[in-house]
């Protein structure tokens, strides 16, 4: 089955600056490639995704980019806010249809 | 529309007792699936369904039973609890290949 890991566990930046989030995946069948934020004490929420014809896609201050070549998929948050902080969680899914998380990243937007 | 639906919200066993998660979703989607979160972990597939009629075991299937009812049920069984499998279980359904929508979890506690 699919394998993804997922780096930092915990990031911590100042207000406007930008974060980014990396993942990689083992299953080259993989196609589906969507990242969460989970609130505490919430379920999770998809914030974007992207699947495996496409390079890049952006959506206001959130963007990922994708490596198929490098099985390697990376979130990019620009001008960070307070309310962005929360944990993030990569997945992917995998040629069997089963969906693997990362073990998520707790960021951290100081005022 | 109430999208994905769990019961119960909390549950409390001893240990050896057995009960059943209920999940149910009402967007009439045809893939299903059972993930646990332990305390600042990320999500662990237990079980999924890609379609009904249709089971297959995730990252960690041991001392789990899963019933896929019909296309909006699909049910996760601990046949004699353990105090490991103390966690919040959270269902989710989508369609292939799509988000994920979650339900609100199901914290449960085995003493």
């Amino acid at each position: 089955g699919e394998n993804v890991e997922q780096h930092p566990s915990t990031l911590s930046v100042q207000e406007g600056d930008s974060a980014v989030i990396k993942c990689t995946y083992s299953d080259s069948a993989s196609n589906y490639f969507p990242w969460y934020k989970q609130e505490l004490g919430k379920r999770p929420q998809l914030i974007i995704d992207i699947r495996s014809n496409v390079g890049e896609k952006k959506d206001q201050r959130i963007a990922v980019t994708l490596n198929k070549t490098a099985k390697h998929f990376s979130l990019h948050i620009t001008e960070t806010q307070p309310e962005d902080s929360a944990v993030y969680f990569c997945a992917a899914r995998g040629g069997n249809n089963d969906m693997r998380f990362g073990a998520g990243t707790r960021l951290t937007v100081k005022p | 529309n109430a999208g994905v639906t769990q019961t119960p919200k909390f549950q409390v066993l001893k240990t050896g007792q057995s009960m059943t998660l209920q999940c149910a979703q009402d967007m009439n989607h045809n893939s299903m699936y059972w993930y646990r979160q332990d305390p600042g972990m990320g999500l662990r597939l237990i079980y999924y369904s890609a379609s009904e009629g249709t089971t297959d075991k995730g990252e960690v299937p041991n001392g789990y039973n899963v019933s896929r009812l019909n296309k909006r049920e699909f049910s996760l069984r601990l046949e004699s609890a353990a105090p490991s499998q103390t966690s919040v279980y959270f269902c989710a359904s989508s369609e292939l290949p799509a988000n994920q929508y979650f339900g609100p979890g199901t914290r449960l506690l085995v003493l």
